[in-house]
């Protein structure tokens, strides 16, 4: 199975800044997403990332809030832009192998 | 549009207790479902990926089947260690690959 790692592991950030967030994976995969899990909350997909295409965005998340880049087989990134409280929450990145799909530590996001 | 529930929220058993976790799913056709586990403060653990009514996966004290409508999680003589959230995720044909997934059922085992 896929070893993913992210970076940081949990930030503070300030009302208005910006953060991004870094997925290492230990082999080359196609696909790549980012998910958002909110309290309480399903985890949700922002968006599909695949190397050598735009990232495809779901239904509420858009580019210039979520600008994501895939420079390669084994890394993405994914910026939380303008920031404001109700961004806080947990970032996963996930890949999918061998028709599974697994997922990272997680990045916590809080928003003062 | 594609839904996931699963319940019960939450499920207190005692060690040994076996019990069940229930995922009902409506989907436009399904390319596969899968469980996780969680644990508080990490990323989802892969448990099982299923494709088709009527298949059956096993790992350790843990069994899932599949139905048209939904898939049971059984947890057999369970130990503290398998306290957890467990999640499920239906992946559709038209998904893009996407996994859709449901709130999760936190279950506490207590010895």
């Amino acid at each position: 199975s896929a070893v993913i790692s992210q970076k940081p592991s949990r930030d503070i950030c300030q009302r208005g800044t910006s953060l991004t967030i870094q997925c290492q994976v230990d082999s080359q995969v196609t696909m790549m997403f980012w998910y958002r899990q909110q309290p309480g909350q399903s985890l949700t997909l922002i968006a599909t990332a695949n190397q050598g295409s735009e990232a495809t965005y779901e239904s509420g998340f858009v580019i210039d809030k979520f600008p994501i880049s895939r420079p390669n087989l084994t890394f993405s990134t994914l910026t939380v832009s303008n920031m404001s409280p109700e961004d806080s929450s947990i970032y996963l990145c996930s890949v999918r192998q061998s028709y599974e799909q697994y997922f990272g530590p997680g990045t916590r996001l809080t928003v003062t | 549009e594609d839904q996931v529930t699963q319940s019960p929220e939450a499920l207190r058993l005692q060690e040994g207790e076996s019990s069940s976790l229930n995922c009902s799913y409506t989907v436009s056709g399904l390319r596969g479902l899968f469980w996780y586990r969680q644990d508080p403060g990490k990323g989802p653990e892969f448990l099982f990926t299923l494709y088709s009514a009527g298949e059956e996966k096993e790992k350790e004290r843990l069994k899932a089947t599949l139905t048209k409508k939904e898939s049971f999680l059984h947890i057999t003589a369970p130990k503290p260690e398998d306290s957890a959230t467990y999640l499920c995720a239906v992946q559709a044909q038209n998904s893009g690959y996407a996994l859709n997934f449901g709130k999760g059922t936190s279950l506490l085992v207590t010895p």
